[in-house]
């Protein structure tokens, strides 16, 4: 049981480049998530999934896609990768609306 | 928007030593749940300990217990016999019981264990 695993751990972009993180999820969870966190801010959220198929937007949407075509994983687009991206990404998923969010061990990403 | 406050950006405590984390946070809604989170330095987010707010009894889990005042909308962490694996940020968390599609999260305390 991996419980939430995410692809890559480092990844260093230029601005303008494209790139794609993978979230996986062995749970069988039907809430999954993408939050940034910044220092002194906090976790925000980018996007969320309330179940395969579904996405919708969270606090700070703008320059991200996601996806969801699999229960199990949860992808976060960056199209063209702006110097404000520059975070570390967390993916979490959490069983119902109640219950605990599990976290992945984060990706951070750089962009020049 | 529901909002979390942590006040406390940095806090120390002597290792043994008994140290309160403070948390407020600012909702309408009657039912929901609170979670407080941990962030050693390897960055994975660990859950330490959840309320429901139904619940009148404070959580308790080991060392670590809260002291929840809802009317107030106070969730403080309470770590006694602190350790220096206890190191670490924590992020208070609040989650709706009715459109509980998000955690909402505070902007953290890091905690530092003197040996």
């Amino acid at each position: 049981n991996a419980g939430v695993t995410q692809t890559p751990k480092f990844r260093v972009l230029k601005t303008g480049q494209s790139m794609t993180l993978l979230c996986a999820q062995d749970m069988n969870h039907e809430y999954m998530y993408w939050y940034r966190q910044d220092p002194g801010m906090g976790l925000r959220l980018i996007h969320y999934s309330v179940g395969e198929g579904t996405t919708a937007k969270g606090e700070v949407p703008d320059g991200y896609n996601v996806s969801r075509l699999k229960k199990q994983n949860f992808l976060l687009g960056l199209e063209s990768a702006a110097p404000s991206q520059t975070s570390v990404y967390f993916c979490a998923s959490s069983y119902s609306s109640i219950r605990d969010g599990h976290f992945g061990p984060g990706t951070r990403l750089t962009v020049l | 928007a529901q909002t979390v406050t942590q006040s406390q950006p940095e806090m120390s405590v002597q290792e043994a030593e008994t140290v309160t984390l403070s948390c407020t946070y600012d909702t309408s809604e009657s039912d929901y749940y609170l979670f407080w989170y941990k962030q050693p330095p390897s960055r994975q987010m660990i859950l330490v300990i959840r309320q429901e707010a139904y619940k009148q009894q404070n959580a308790t889990e080991n060392r670590f217990s809260v002291n929840f005042q809802k009317a107030a909308k106070s969730f403080s962490l309470k770590i006694s016999d602190s350790q220096l694996g206890d190191a670490a940020m924590y992020f208070c968390a609040y989650r709706s019981a009715n459109t509980g599609n998000q955690f909402y999260f505070g902007t953290g305390t890091s905690l530092t264990v003197i040996p």
